[in-house]
């Protein structure tokens, strides 16, 4: 079976300093894998994704994702966190099993400090 | 501007009055889906459409129903709500060729409260 797994529901981090949201994932196939982010009272905006071309991945507002398959690991890092970071964030794996069916992992709220 | 609307963005209701939700995209996508947002777990597939008439259940399907008359429009029914369907709900499309590695485009979402 197919699942993701968001190891922090929680997250708190300094303005400025890195970010790393963490995800794991399980798939009989070559998944494909995606951030995406939900600020307060707004739909979700993709933030990046793999599609097994390069596994480092960058996406928008200077995040990125590196894709390791060893580890079936997928995890969001940022180098410097903004205020305006502060949202939940979601990692989704679309693994080929035909019935193109989305699984997203519980989420992970980042918190930043001023 | 390339978009997924719903309609309504909130809405409270009584037990056991129908209510359908209405998801409508101008992408011209093949796919479209509907997922609830609950604290703690996520969002959970409702439902799903492939095209024009293919629809098929997802993780969490009772107490729901879709249809897909038409490509654009994906509405999601509430037959006879209860208060367990609290929840945030999401409308999604995206291409259906390639849809495994596409962006998923979605709405921002219907609060719906049943007391």
């Amino acid at each position: 079976a197919q699942s993701v797994t968001q190891l922090d529901s929680h997250v708190s981090v300094s303005e400025g300093t890195p970010v790393l949201l963490r995800c794991n994932y399980s798939s009989s196939y070559s998944p494909s894998l995606f951030w995406y982010v939900q600020h307060p009272n707004k739909g979700l905006q993709l933030l990046l994704k793999y599609t097994s071309a390069a596994t480092l991945v960058k996406g928008i507002n200077g995040f990125e994702a590196e894709f390791k398959k060893s580890e079936t690991s997928f995890h969001l890092t940022k180098p410097s966190a903004h205020m305006s970071d502060a949202a939940e964030y979601f990692c989704v794996v679309s693994p080929y099993s035909g019935t193109y069916k989305y699984i997203f992992g519980t989420g992970t709220r980042l918190k930043v400090l001023a | 501007e390339a978009q997924v609307t719903q309609n309504p963005r909130y809405l409270i209701t009584v037990t056991g009055k129908k209510l359908t939700v209405t998801c409508s995209q101008n992408m011209n996508h093949e796919y479209m889906s509907w997922y609830r947002q609950d604290p703690g777990l996520g969002l959970r597939q409702i439902y799903y459409s492939m095209n024009v008439e293919v629809t098929d259940k997802g993780d969490v399907p009772e107490g729901y129903k879709v249809s897909r008359k038409e490509k654009r429009n994906f509405p999601l029914i509430l037959e006879s709500p209860s208060p367990n369907q609290t929840s945030l709900y999401f409308c999604a499309s995206s291409r259906l060729e390639g849809a495994l590695d596409t962006e998923a485009f979605f709405g921002q979402g219907t609060r719906l409260t049943v007391v």
